[in-house]
């Protein structure tokens, strides 16, 4: 059984549109994450959520929203999507958040804004 | 700032041992993880190390210096399939994951 996974794996879409990916983790994990990996390879977060609090990365822009439906799941809407946004996107889990937990990651998103 | 620091590509030998460094300089600190990313796939943990010195496990070993701001991965017996990007990721005051580029290690017959 996939422990976090995300749909969809590949994502090809034009500039302007709006577009979301879904992840989802079967280890019952309090906390999920979302993280963009550039094209240099570096993973950079741009939120982590649990039941309690939103945490977002100061340098997402806000066309990018966080939704949660319920603990196992943690969505990513994009508005407007722009060249820029270009990358693969990793969602992760952890048992809790405010300590040293290990992340499991999903499969990644690939994401290609033409 | 906070920063993580690694050689961008190494190359090895298949059955030889190989050490990809890593420095790193966070706000704050509560351990440093290593992760495996082999192409097109997600990272997956390797180590985690908050005390100094070496966490042996299997052909994998991690070491930590706090006061230098520094740890090693230690690959041992190399397989061709352990050629991947090797990611090092401190972790802050804020349990945030701050993430070096990665080292890709090519393996070579």
């Amino acid at each position: 059984d996939t422990a976090v996974s995300q749909t969809p794996k590949y994502l090809v879409t034009q500039m302007g549109n709006d577009k979301s990916i879904k992840c989802e983790q079967n280890l019952g994990h309090d906390t999920m994450y979302w993280y963009k990996q550039d094209s240099k390879k570096f993973l950079k977060i741009m939120f982590s959520y649990n039941n309690k609090e939103l945490i977002i990365n100061e340098t997402v822009p806000n066309r990018f929203s966080p939704k949660s439906p319920d603990k196992a799941h943690l969505n990513l809407h994009i508005n407007s999507l722009e060249l820029g946004d270009s990358a693969v996107y990793f969602c992760a889990s952890s048992q809790e958040a405010g300590v040293t937990e290990t992340q499991y990651f999903g499969p990644g998103t690939r994401l290609l804004v033409l | 700032g906070q920063n993580i620091d690694q050689p961008t590509e190494m190359t090895a030998t298949e059955g030889a041992i190989v050490q990809i460094n890593c420095t790193y300089q966070t706000s704050g600190f509560n351990g440093l993880f290593w992760y495996q990313q082999h192409a097109g796939e997600a990272p997956t943990f390797l180590s985690y190390n908050v005390l100094d010195g070496l966490e042996e496990k299997g052909r994998f070993s991690s070491f930590l210096s706090r006061s230098k701001g520094y740890s090693y991965l230690l690959l041992k017996e190399l397989q061709m399939k352990d050629s991947a990007s090797y990611l090092c990721a401190g972790m802050d005051s804020n349990y945030q994951l701050i993430w070096g580029a990665g080292t890709k290690l090519i393996i070579k017959p």
